[in-house]
């Protein structure tokens, strides 16, 4: 059974980095077959897109974030981790990690954790 | 906005059929990019409910349905029960090179 597993602090200062890492157990972030994937859900509001990223480093983020978004992956660790830069109160939010199939669907999601951009 | 239109609230009482609609453009489903379905119980992360339109993941009951027609795609919930109490997201692609979910609508079991 595939699990994911989000890790990172829950509070960032404004105009910080926010750095949130997913570690994969039960399944491998080297398989071809996926995409490893961030989406992210403000509290009391829907789910936005983050991007995701490919076993060979080639990644896709959300236009809305791109300037500001870096996924990387680490497969001897079998973890992908997320970097948000120059964060603001917008940005808090529960930040979730999935798995991708590759065609479109996430069938494996992380718990989630939440993130609080606070000075 | 999102991209793709959701109503924020259905209900219905315990047996009841209920359908949650999903409305995009020429840019989503409207351009034949499949449409999938997920619930998000209180408190916890959202689980695949439906894929590839209409497909379910092993373990889904055969109560949850899927389908899409032109530029709509819609959920049905047929005999519902308590614990389907929930929001429902339906999420796709658009040709903007990126993954759309529509704004989740809240299901009341009443």
């Amino acid at each position: 059974q595939v699990q994911l597993q989000e890790s990172g602090p829950g509070l960032v200062k404004p105009s910080e980095t926010l750095s949130l890492t997913c570690t994969v157990s039960g399944g491998s972030v080297s398989s071809g077959s996926y995409y490893w994937s961030w989406i992210r859900q403000p509290p009391g509001k829907g789910l936005e897109w983050i991007g995701y990223i490919y076993y060979s480093g080639s990644t896709n983020y959300n236009p809305s974030l791109k300037s500001r978004v870096t996924i990387s992956v680490d497969t001897s660790k079998n973890q992908f981790s997320l970097k948000l830069s120059s964060v603001t109160a917008a940005d808090t939010a529960v930040y979730y990690c999935a798995r991708d199939r590759r065609v479109g669907f996430l069938d494996y999601w992380g718990q989630g954790t939440l993130v609080t951009v606070s000075s | 906005q999102s991209v793709l239109t959701q109503p924020p609230s259905v209900s219905g009482a315990p047996g009841q059929r209920v359908t949650i609609s999903c409305t995009g453009s020429s840019s989503n489903i409207g351009a034949g990019y499949d449409v999938h379905w997920y619930q998000q119980l209180p408190g916890t992360a959202p689980k695949l409910l439906i894929y590839g339109n209409s497909n379910r993941p092993s373990g889904v009951p055969d109560r949850f349905s899927g389908s899409k027609s032109g530029t709509s795609a819609s959920l049905a919930i047929t005999g519902l029960q308590a614990e389907d109490e929930a929001d429902y997201y339906c999420q796709s692609y658009d040709s903007s090179l990126s993954e759309v979910f529509g704004g989740g609508t809240k299901l009341t079991v009443l």
